[in-house]
């Protein structure tokens, strides 16, 4: 298997513009993790899906950020507009559920480093 | 809400050293437990993960170890090498993973 594959690697966009983050999860993994990753706050879950529905979006910093999971394999993070602050590594994940929740490990993305200027 | 702490959050060993990265969390209802590297500008690769059920997990120098009725996790890492300099991160896993802050690992040559 390819693993969490996430696009870009690197995005550098000025204030107000719109940012859309990519992800293809794992094939048959159930489960979709957005996490943000700074040097000040950690890491941090954004959203998770389960079965491409929205369970937990509590982590979402702002309506600015919104995400979809339109299919099984594609999820997106959008940032509009962008702010400096928003400036972090945006990292995807996926996990198989059902009877294997217990026992199964979290496979991460290579993360998209965002910047915004 | 699960909250899950690493101590310290900066080692450094010089090469050839054992240690001991510790991980303690605040709710024991947990269905497992994961551990991370993270290389510098990298994503987070997996370890070990210990099941609830589990005591520990090996895996060539490193072992896991879980005691949940004490919330705590320590990793150990046998004979240091500087290639195991890097971040490692704990994770709790319920109805989301819980991560903790890491601790940096820097192993001097």
């Amino acid at each position: 298997d390819a693993g969490v594959i996430q696009s870009p690697r690197h995005e550098v966009t000025e204030m107000g513009q719109e940012v859309t983050l990519r992800c293809k999860p794992i094939s048959g993994h159930d489960y979709l993790f957005w996490y943000r990753q700074t040097m000040m706050r950690g890491l941090e879950l954004l959203i998770y899906f389960n079965n491409n529905v929205p369970i937990d979006d509590s982590g979402m910093p702002e309506d600015r950020f919104s995400a979809k999971m339109p299919n099984a394999s594609f999820s997106t993070l959008k940032i509009q507009p962008s702010e400096p602050r928003d400036s972090a590594v945006y990292f995807c994940a996926s996990s198989p559920g059902g009877a294997r929740w217990g026992n199964s490990p979290l496979h991460f993305g290579n993360g998209t480093r965002l910047t915004v200027t | 809400k699960q909250e899950v702490t690493q101590i310290p959050a900066a080692l450094s060993v010089p090469e050839g050293e054992n240690l001991v990265l510790n991980c303690s969390f605040t709710d024991s209802a947990i269905y497992n437990l994961q551990w991370f590297r993270q290389d510098p500008g990298k994503g987070l690769t997996s370890l070990l993960l210990i099941q609830s059920s589990q005591r520990e997990q090996t895996s060539g120098r490193l072992n896991a170890s879980l005691d949940k009725s004490s919330g705590r996790s320590t990793l150990y890492i046998a004979a240091s090498q500087p290639g195991d300099s890097a971040t490692y991160l704990c994770a709790a896993r319920g109805n989301q993973f819980y991560f903790g802050t890491g601790t940096s690992l820097t192993v001097i040559p």
